[in-house]
């Protein structure tokens, strides 16, 4: 699976939206890119994941370059509950288990 | 909407002492796994189980470690010795399916986790 890169963290202010990149340049074609999230210490929690085309789910949109070795989770209007350690992951299709990285810590501030 | 649930929520035991952690998986789900964090560390996979039998395993996941599905409904991972270093939050998760050749890497959805705490 393709090693991921995150900023280690990342200020947004209540209520604009929330730019979350990831690098993973050494992507193949059958790795899928999955977002989670973790709240304090509760179990992870899946955002949106996308394999080549832009994704929008009721919580954030997924944007993923042309060349598929970077994307951006984008959370519209963040609030004070999205306050959480970001991961970005990528995976084949052929694996089971997720490797989580070090993520993103996001603080959103009032 | 469906969820994956653990009990208990903490535990806490002697090193040495056996520990059973449990697990729900959501319902029409077929692979189901387990996980950990240590305070302040990344999760960490432990091993994924399909159609009764592991499918992967890591390196963490030594004889000390077991798990089964003793009925249609449960998901249990067994630490026959605890150590102290087995202390940390252990995720459970399941997903409807796993990869296959039909480029389909299904979500794992996770529960909220078992804290365990080895004194």
């Amino acid at each position: 699976d393709a090693k991921t890169t995150q900023p280690t963290s990342m200020d947004c202010a209540e209520g604009r939206a929330a730019n979350l990149p990831c690098n993973h340049s050494t992507i193949s074609g059958n790795e899928y890119v999955y977002w989670y999230r973790q709240i304090h210490s509760q179990g992870p929690q899946y955002i949106i994941h996308g394999l080549k085309n832009n994704e929008t789910n009721e919580m954030a949109s997924l944007i993923i370059t042309e060349d598929r070795k970077s994307s951006t989770l984008i959370l519209p209007h963040a609030t004070l509950r999205d306050t959480a350690v970001y991961y970005c992951i990528a995976i084949k299709n052929t694996g089971n288990q997720f490797y989580f990285g070090t993520g993103t810590s996001l603080t959103v501030i009032p | 909407e469906p969820e994956v649930t653990q009990t208990p929520s903490h535990q806490v035991t002697q090193m040495g002492q056996e520990v059973i952690l449990r697990c729900v998986p959501i319902s029409n789900h077929l692979y189901f796994y387990w996980y950990r964090q240590i305070l302040g560390q990344k999760v960490e996979f432990l091993v994924s189980f399909y159609n009764n039998e592991i499918s992967e395993k890591s390196e963490i996941f030594d004889d000390q470690f077991s798990v089964e599905r003793p009925d249609g409904s449960n998901f249990t991972l067994k630490i026959r010795s605890t150590k102290l270093e087995d202390s940390a939050m252990y995720f459970c998760a399941s997903s409807e399916v796993a990869g296959t050749y039909l480029h389909l890497q299904e979500t794992q959805y996770f529960g909220p986790g078992t804290r365990l705490l080895v004194l």
